[in-house]
């Protein structure tokens, strides 16, 4: 119950794509499922976040659509480029009422081919 | 912003010895910080939550005497492999809370461990 499902395990998109990235969670107790891009060899830093209440929130070319029904929620990159080729995390917490322990998915990583 | 360092970045060691990462929030006061291991092209796996002035608490599986774990001040965690095997050779991570929930949470770069 604690897991994070995350697919696919790798991507590879032509520049200008849409890369989606999808995740998928048991415990209906989690409250904040945050995205993390990760370099290689660097630590994973925080891409955007949602909670429960909304649906979707754009930032730049980065969405995240949420559904409380389904427990599913997934990231979407427009216009895919290059320099977004990283691993890409969803991740999981009871974050709003503790001092936020994460729970990440398997990781997809991601190549944008130029 | 918050701004987490950790050090060394890398660090190759001997099998049998010891060695310790530090964790430090440069600037702000985390009352709470974790610790991360990933092995490569893998999730990372928490390990403990490290809090100030008290007892790391350790998940399942992790062994409290393998990896001691010290939050001595609001500013610095360190994490210390206690008689490192090869077995230990991972990257290990730091996160450091800025306040409640996870929304702040700054991760350090990470440190890369080597057992020879």
């Amino acid at each position: 119950q604690q897991q994070v499902k995350q697919s696919p395990q790798s991507l590879i998109v032509q520049k200008g794509g849409i890369s989606i990235i999808n995740c998928a969670y048991e415990n209906t107790a989690f409250d904040y499922f945050p995205w993390y891009q990760q370099f290689p060899g660097k630590g994973p830093a925080l891409l955007i976040a949602i909670r429960p209440d909304v649906s979707e929130k754009k930032e730049g070319r980065f969405t995240i659509s949420f559904n409380k029904s389904a427990k599913q929620f997934s990231l979407h990159i427009m216009d895919s480029q290059p320099g977004d080729s990283a691993t890409y995390f969803c991740a999981a917490s009871y974050g709003s009422s503790n001092t936020g322990k994460l729970i990440f998915g398997q990781g997809t990583t991601l190549q944008v081919k130029p | 912003g918050a701004v987490v360092s950790q050090h060394p970045s890398r660090v190759i060691c001997k099998s049998g010895t010891s060695v310790k990462i530090e964790c430090r929030s440069l600037d702000f006061q985390a009352t709470t910080m974790f610790w991360y291991r990933q092995f490569p092209k893998k999730s990372l796996m928490l390990m403990a939550t490290s809090n100030e002035g008290s007892k790391a608490t350790y998940e399942q599986g992790v062994e409290k005497d393998k990896f001691l774990i010290n939050h001595a001040s609001l500013t610095l965690s360190t994490l210390t492999v206690t008689s490192a095997h090869p077995e230990d050779s991972s990257f290990y991570i730091c996160s450091a809370s800025k306040g409640a929930g996870a929304n702040v949470l700054t991760f350090g770069a990470g440190s890369r461990l080597t057992v020879l």
